[in-house]
């Protein structure tokens, strides 16, 4: 079974620029998440969707910060203008909606690091 | 408000050692989950272990081991003959219940173990 994928790596733009950071989940999994963890800090949540809902997006950020997620497949986290505090790597997450064992393991992309300058 | 506490940012030891990285929680809710990831130079988080807050019975795998004990709220973990292998940054986790949080992790800030040959 392939793993969550996130595309790209490694992004380096400019302040003020935009960037969009993309994942794909596990085939079949309807829960889907973005965590982001700066400058070696904790990992923080971002947000969770179910299929292509927003669940609960109280870790976004601000207004800058975009995501969606298009027929409950991939979705995308787009940052626009990105400021230099936005550097950090965002990782994304999948897993089952079974919760009848408890709390959902989540399953992690390799992240997507980003660096603005 | 929820916390996780990794007081270690860096460990060092040689190869064969035994090394025990340190987790403290705070929650207020008295069903929650714990959970151990890895992070290998490859960037993905690695999942270890998920435990609930009904189950304190320590937990052996290979050469890894947990330990959680509610009466101190810290869950660490144990690598027993410690190998190259084993280098990486090691994650504490804490989950609500899925029906309150969705699963949402908080995260302590890490522990990267590097174990020397």
């Amino acid at each position: 079974e392939a793993g969550v994928t996130q595309f790209p790596s490694h992004s380096v733009i400019e302040k003020g620029q935009t960037v969009t950071l993309r994942c794909d989940p596990i085939s079949g999994h309807d829960n889907l998440y973005w965590y982001r963890r700066v400058m070696g800090k904790e990992i923080k949540f971002l947000l969770h969707f179910v299929k292509e809902s927003k669940q609960d997006e109280s870790g976004m950020p601000n207004n800058r910060f975009l995501a969606e997620r298009t027929g409950g497949t991939y979705s995308t986290l787009k940052v626009q203008p990105a400021e230099l505090e936005d550097s950090g790597v965002y990782f994304c997450a999948s897993s089952h909606d079974i919760l009848l064992s408890g709390a959902n393991v989540l399953t992690f992309g390799a992240g997507s690091r980003l660096t603005v300058l | 408000a929820q916390k996780v506490t990794q007081a270690q940012t860096e460990i060092s030891v040689v190869e064969k050692e035994d090394v025990t990285l340190d987790c403290v929680y705070e929650t207020r809710d008295t069903t929650y989950y714990l959970f151990w990831y890895k992070q290998p130079p490859s960037g993905e988080l690695v999942f270890l272990i998920r435990r609930n807050s009904f189950d304190e019975q320590n937990e052996i795998s290979g050469r890894y081991s947990w330990n959680f004990q509610k009466s101190t709220s810290s869950f660490n973990f144990t690598i027993t003959a410690s190998q190259v292998v084993d280098s990486a940054v090691y994650f504490c986790a804490l989950s609500e219940a899925p029906e309150t949080s969705g699963s949402r992790l908080t995260f302590g800030e890490g522990t990267q173990l590097t174990v020397n040959p």
